[in-house]
């Protein structure tokens, strides 16, 4: 049974580029969050998504990023026009159901040059 | 002032003591998480309670709601238990967690 799948695990971007993160839930796992963990900073959540839908995007930057949780296929938070002010952690978590245990990803590194 | 504190911050100790690490909260909150963040970076959910007290293998968590309050004991500490040890809350209604900024605990062999 494998784990959260998350990839790429490092990722290289040039100012101005697009990088999209991929996270693939355990199998059975409806909801999956992202959080974002700066550079020497505490995690932050960006946003919550059951599929198709997205619950809550609060902690999400108003531009630039968007996160999909498609009926087929992996969780996608993608960055558009990336700067350097996104280079981060990037976790995505899943659980089987609205408040229950996560389990975590190992994380994509992003770093924009 | 942070939703959720900490502490200490960094923790350092012999191979074999007791370690506790305390997390206090100033919101009403349906959830709190501990999370062990490895050197690495991947991050593993130690225990998820609302009330009282877990425990698996060496590691206890506690709970207080009425002083919103808890504790992350380990026993019989060990080098592999080197990590950062974050707690983090959700709040009723809401399934966002906020987090603290962490424990750096390190155990001397």
């Amino acid at each position: 049974n494998a784990g959260v799948m998350q990839n790429p695990r490092h990722l290289v971007r040039r100012r101005g580029q697009e990088a999209r993160l991929r996270c693939s839930p355990m199998k059975g796992h409806s909801h999956v969050y992202w959080y974002r963990q700066l550079p020497e900073e505490g995690l932050k959540f960006m946003v919550y998504l059951q599929k198709e839908n997205i619950i809550d995007e609060s902690g999400m930057p108003k531009e630039r990023f968007s996160a999909e949780f498609p009926k087929e296929g992996p969780s996608i938070l993608r960055i558009q026009q990336v700067v350097r002010g996104d280079s981060a952690a990037y976790f995505c978590a899943s659980s089987p159901r609205r408040s229950e245990k996560l389990f975590f990803g190992s994380g994509t590194q992003l770093s924009v040059l | 002032k942070n939703e959720v504190e900490q502490s200490p911050q960094n923790l350092t100790a012999q191979e074999g003591e007791f370690i506790t690490i305390n997390c206090s909260y100033s919101v009403g909150i349906s959830a709190l998480h501990w999370l062990q963040q490895h050197p690495g970076g991947g991050i593993v959910s130690l225990f998820m309670l609302s009330s009282g007290k877990k425990k698996h293998g060496r590691l206890i968590a506690t709970i207080n709601i009425q002083e919103k309050h808890s504790s992350l004991h380990i026993t019989a500490s060990h080098p592999r238990d080197s990590a950062v040890y974050i707690c983090a809350v959700s709040v009723f209604g809401n399934e966002k967690l906020t987090f603290g900024t962490g424990t750096r605990l390190t155990i001397i062999p």
